[in-house]
């Protein structure tokens, strides 16, 4: 079974340029996030879709970043313009369903550094 | 807000040993408790949960004990080995609609050979 898929793997930009990462879900997963882990921490959830819908984007930074699931399947996430703070791991993740924590795959990440 | 804590940053311990790391938690509403498995370079891979009506549940080689009155959570490594160095994570989910986790800070464990 092929895992969640996610590109580019690593992006360099300046402070004020924009950046898009791209993620594809496990096959037939409903269920799918965004995480942002910086460098020491845990991964902290930006958004959270179920099929084309958003569950919760409360601590995403709508001012900068943006995210879209148009057709139930790929997921995008958008940072316009970047900040330094920016730089860290974005993680795609994806369930089944909205249950269980062992059904949810983590992607290996897109990294990104901000200078 | 109530968050996920972990009380150490690195634990280093030789291979064989037992490995324990310890994790606090605040959110008395929490149902649900995971530890994840980070390698350098990769995304968390899940290892072991428990729901908050147990206070104990074992795998291969790892045990979770939960403790709700004290709210403290453990994740136990027998006979450790180098591929279990890697950065471990508790994480939560609250009896809450969306159900996404919450992640703490994280424990580096370095296996020493």
């Amino acid at each position: 079974e092929a895992g969640v898929a996610q590109s580019p793997r690593y992006k360099i930009i300046e402070k004020r340029q924009s950046v898009a990462f791209w993620c594809n879900p496990i096959s037939g997963h409903a269920t799918l996030y965004w995480y942002q882990q910086i460098l020491g921490q845990g991964p902290k959830l930006l958004i959270q879709f179920q099929n084309n819908g958003v569950v919760d984007d409360s601590q995403l930074p709508k001012d900068r970043f943006s995210a879209e699931r148009l057709k139930g399947v790929d997921s995008t996430l958008k940072i316009q313009p970047a900040k330094l703070e920016d730089s860290a791991v974005y993680l795609c993740a994806s369930s089944l369903n909205t249950g269980a924590a062992n059904t949810i795959y983590f992607g290996e990440g897109s990294w990104l550094t901000v200078v | 807000g109530e968050s996920v804590g972990l009380h150490l940053p690195t634990l280093s311990v030789q291979e064989g040993d037992n490995s324990i790391i310890n994790c606090a938690y605040s959110n008395s509403a929490s149902d649900y408790f995971i530890w994840y498995k980070q390698e350098s370079g990769k995304g968390p891979q899940f290892i072991i949960d428990i729901r908050s009506n147990m206070d104990k549940r074992q795998g291969q080689r790892v045990t979770v004990l939960l403790n709700k009155t004290v709210k403290h959570l453990s994740l136990q490594i027998a006979a450790t080995q180098p591929g279990d160095s890697a950065v471990y994570f508790c994480a939560e989910i609250m009896d809450t609609g969306r159900r996404a986790l919450t992640f703490g800070s994280g424990t580096r464990l370095q296996v020493q050979p």
